[in-house]
């Protein structure tokens, strides 16, 4: 079946500008989770999605940083007002169900460059 | 807070040779370990996991055993391929806490 998939896979930007980054998981899975990669930071938590539950907004590095998860599926990462060190790959992860045990399926990751 | 400290990369080898990539990790509560392995040009995928002490996770021929005691979960390998050049994570999830918590990562080179 069809993996985690990510759009766009690249995006380059200027600062101050607004971008959304996508996020299909794979079907049935409840669970989805966006990270960070970067250079400075390595591998950073930033939100996750369990059901209809509360998200986890724990790991976002500023309010410029928003995500939402319609019908329990798609997810979109919003960052208003880009500045560089926004700069990063985007990874998306989705798993069965949140718990220790659940393997998390990670995207391809899209790359933001931030001008 | 939670953290996973990995030894620095990169690490090169010669094609058979033994590989050790050290993890320890720090976590408040009774974490499950991961090791995640990213290919040039590929994401993330999973490559072997444990849920409690002593429990062996294996994959692939890679090998690590959760130490409680020396919290540790150290990747091995007894004959290192081409094919395994890679950045290998190590990663926890902590109890109540979903989310991964990543080491820095390591980047293997094997040489034939």
């Amino acid at each position: 079946g069809a993996g985690v998939s990510q759009s766009p896979s690249n995006k380059v930007t200027e600062k101050g500008k607004d971008v959304e980054l996508r996020c299909d998981p794979i079907s049935g899975h409840t669970a989805l989770y966006w990270y960070r990669q970067s250079l400075g930071q390595g591998l950073e938590f930033l939100i996750y999605f369990q059901g209809n539950s509360a998200p986890d907004k724990s790991g976002l590095p500023s309010d410029r940083f928003s995500a939402e998860r319609t019908g329990g599926s798609v997810s979109t990462l919003t960052i208003q007002r880009t500045q560089q060190e926004d700069s990063a790959v985007y990874l998306c992860a989705s798993s069965l169900k949140a718990g220790d045990n659940n393997e998390q399926f990670f995207g391809p990751g899209t790359r933001l460059t931030v001008l | 807070g939670d953290s996973v400290t990995q030894m620095e990369g990169p690490v090169t080898l010669s094609e058979e040779a033994f590989l050790t990539i050290n993890c320890t990790y720090t976590a408040t509560g009774y974490p499950s370990l991961f090791w995640y392995v990213q290919y040039p040009g590929e994401g993330l995928q999973l490559l072997l996991k444990a849920t409690k002490a002593d429990d062996k996770g294996s994959n692939k021929g890679f090998e690590a055993t959760y130490r409680k005691e020396t919290t540790s979960f150290h990747l091995e390998k007894g004959s290192v391929q081409v094919s395994d050049s890679a950045v290998y994570f190590c990663a926890l999830s902590d109890t109540g806490r979903r989310a991964l918590t990543f080491g820095s990562g390591t980047r293997l080179q094997v040489q034939p």
